[in-house]
């Protein structure tokens, strides 16, 4: 299964953009980059998902490279709200299981 | 919207205790989920079920079975409760392919 890394935790100012990396060197062709965050206390909740293609919509934007082995979750302007742990996971294709792997999260702190 | 929907937000239980966890999906999803999480250590995966009476095992099955009787729900059983298994305990459910998982609200479980 692939499996992501990303860095323990970031700071960013209010009002500027967060770029938040994730690599998954060994993602297959058929899976799926997804991006989550978790408020204090809650379930996670969906921000966005791309295959090859870079994706928008009105949370944020995912930037995957043309290799596919990395991707960057982009907050355009990011609030106090926005302070939480992201999850980046690789959602595997194959079969039934369609299994989701959770890897440790980046906490971002969004900063006045 | 899709709802996913755990029994309990908070619960005490004794150790010893056989503990029954209760997920329910309204959107006829073939798999479900169940996670633990703990401080510093992101989701793990605990069982999942990709179709009624079908479980598989994820990370970390010791200590917990699972049941998946009809298709909307998911219980997760703790068959002795012990204070290790003191966690907050997310569901989650979703479609085959590239649809977008969605979780419940979490059951933050303690055992004294």
């Amino acid at each position: 299964d692939a499996k992501t890394t990303q860095p323990t935790s970031m700071d960013c100012a209010e009002g500027r953009a967060a770029n938040l990396p994730c690599n998954h060197s060994t993602i297959s062709g058929n899976e799926y980059v997804y991006w989550y965050r978790q408020i204090h206390s809650q379930g996670p909740q969906y921000i966005i998902h791309g295959l090859k293609n870079n994706e928008t919509n009105e949370m944020a934007s995912l930037i995957i490279t043309e290799d596919r082995k990395s991707s960057t979750l982009i907050l355009p302007h990011a609030t106090l709200r926005d302070t939480a742990v992201y999850y980046c996971i690789v959602r595997p294709g194959s079969g039934n299981t369609g299994k989701l792997i959770f890897g440790q999260g980046t906490t971002l702190q969004v900063k006045p | 919207d899709v709802k996913v929907t755990q029994s309990s937000r908070y619960l005490v239980k004794r150790t010893g205790e056989k503990v029954f966890l209760e997920c329910v999906q309204d959107m006829d999803h073939e798999n479900m989920f169940w996670y633990r999480q703990d401080p510093g250590l992101g989701l793990r995966l605990i069982y999942f079920s990709y179709d009624v009476k079908m479980k598989e095992k994820g990370d970390i099955p010791e200590g917990y079975s699972v049941s998946r009787e009809k298709k909307e729900r998911f219980s997760l059983i703790l068959e002795s409760a012990s204070t290790n298994q003191t966690s907050m305990y997310l569901c989650a459910s979703t479609l085959e392919g590239a649809t977008v998982p969605f979780f419940g609200q979490g059951t933050r479980l303690t055992v004294v």
